[in-house]
């Protein structure tokens, strides 16, 4: 069953422009991760945010959570070309275990 | 360098000829998953790898088998591969819970 579902499902966008993607869960988790994928690739992550933490930035990207609304936003700020790819939003529960649900996630492109 | 491996890349195959897609990282992280991404569904998880012979069902286990007999290796069967099995599959590992998840490239796999 899928958990995280990303919003919107696909995102056009300027060079320059922020990219803000959004992602709703529904049981508790125990942290939240972002993955970029290039079209057919391999997945490449981006950052874990824990169910303790707020808000984590690395670099142009800045994730927060607010785990009462089961819900986390990733942002790109100052996009590029080079950040034309699918995000994934993907969460592991907070029951232990290794299970790890993936949403559908966000078709974002970036215009030259 | 620290990669996660997976054999064959591409592989086109009958219904009910039995397969392997092989797995392998250099990490020596403990847990291991696979994972299966379709359009529009993003990745769901098959079965994952708590460490050696520590096995356990992700949300699509159905028609696959996975052994752990070593750390570094984490092969996928497929029994009687059936047409709803054509899509493209991702091995990953983490050192735990709360660590990322590094990706391999992926094999794409059509069954006809």
């Amino acid at each position: 069953s899928q958990q995280g579902e990303e919003d919107p499902q696909a995102l056009s966008i300027q060079e320059g422009e922020n990219a803000t993607m959004n992602c709703s869960y529904k049981t508790s988790i125990n942290n939240l991760q972002w993955y970029r994928q290039n079209s057919g690739r391999g997945l490449v992550h981006l950052i874990l945010i824990r169910s303790n933490e707020r808000e984590k930035h690395s670099g142009r990207l800045r994730v927060t959570l607010d785990t009462s609304k089961k819900s986390s936003s990733l942002l790109i700020t100052a996009s590029r070309a080079a950040d034309t790819a699918s995000y994934f939003c993907a969460t592991g529960p907070n029951t232990g275990g290794f299970k790890t649900i993936f949403g559908a996630g966000t078709r974002l492109f970036v215009k030259a | 360098e620290a990669q996660v491996t997976q054999n064959p890349r591409y592989l086109i195959t009958v219904t009910g000829k039995k397969l392997t897609v092989t797995c392998s990282q250099n990490m020596n992280h403990e847990y291991m998953s696979w994972y299966r991404q379709d359009p529009g569904l993003g990745l769901r998880q098959i079965y994952y790898s708590m460490n050696v012979e520590v096995t356990d069902k992700g949300d699509v286990p159905e028609g696959y088998k996975v052994s752990r007999k070593e750390k570094r290796n984490f092969p996928l069967i497929l029994e009687s591969p059936s047409p709803n099995q054509t899509s493209l599959y991702f091995c990953a590992s983490r050192q735990g819970q709360d660590n990322e998840q590094f990706f391999g490239p992926g094999t794409r796999l059509t069954v006809l």
